[in-house]
């Protein structure tokens, strides 16, 4: 059973940049059934996709998003990361890291949230 | 994009009772006879967590009592007989196209 860890810090100045990493365990991250997913979510709202990536390095990004997120891969620290650019109070949600088993059925194991203030 | 509206906002249910979720999408889910909806429940303080995938498939672990059924752009998750545990705010999402987009959830309580 895939167990997702994340960290990194909980307190971001605006314009400068988010860094999230998510740490895979009880299985491999290079595991071809698999991508890895960034999803945040504003106190008290609904949810929204980030994007995806494969172990290859492939991504797939929201648009509304896209100029800023960075997602990668470290297949030797069985890692992924979220790196958001230009960081506003807007950014302020809590982030969460998933899996997504290929053949689309669902981001079945979610890290904890990790929530991120933007302030000065 | 997608635009996903889910009814009611919220649900006030009886233990025991049944309930219903209805979730439509602004363009048809349906694509190479798989529908591709998920729903998705989460618990107060807690990460979501995965009911149903393309459509009706339960996942791994979930009670029989939820259920998923509808296709194109009317789904509906449907849970037999509530239990105080099903308390919570549910999500249907669409992964038909890129970017992913969810419904705005419905919160189900107990009466």
């Amino acid at each position: 059973q895939l167990q997702l860890q994340g960290s990194g810090p909980g307190l971001v100045k605006p314009s400068e940049t988010l860094s999230l990493t998510c740490s895979v365990s009880g299985g491999s991250i290079s595991n071809s059934n698999y991508y890895w997913a960034w999803i945040r979510q504003a106190p008290g709202k609904g949810l929204e996709w980030i994007g995806n990536i494969y172990y290859t390095g492939s991504t797939y990004y929201n648009p509304s998003l896209k100029s800023r997120v960075t997602i990668s891969v470290d297949t030797s620290k069985n890692q992924f990361s979220l790196r958001v650019t230009s960081a506003t109070a807007a950014d302020t949600v809590v982030y969460y890291c998933a899996s997504r088993r290929n053949g689309d059925k669902g981001f079945d194991y979610w890290g904890q949230g990790m929530p991120v203030t933007v302030s000065s | 994009d997608i635009v996903m509206t889910q009814s009611p906002l919220s649900l006030p249910v009886t233990p025991g009772e049944p309930a219903s979720i209805s979730c439509r999408s602004s363009q048809s889910l349906l694509h190479n006879g798989y529908n591709y909806l998920e729903w998705y429940m989460q618990k107060s303080g807690q990460s979501p967590q995965l009911l149903i995938y393309l459509g009706s498939n339960r996942a791994s672990g979930v009670p029989d009592r939820f259920s998923g059924s509808g296709s194109g752009t009317d789904f509906t998750l449907k849970i037999s007989r509530v239990e105080a545990e099903d308390v919570g705010v549910y999500y249907c999402m669409q992964s038909v196209q890129t970017p992913f987009t969810f419904g705005g959830g419905t919160k189900v309580e107990i009466k």
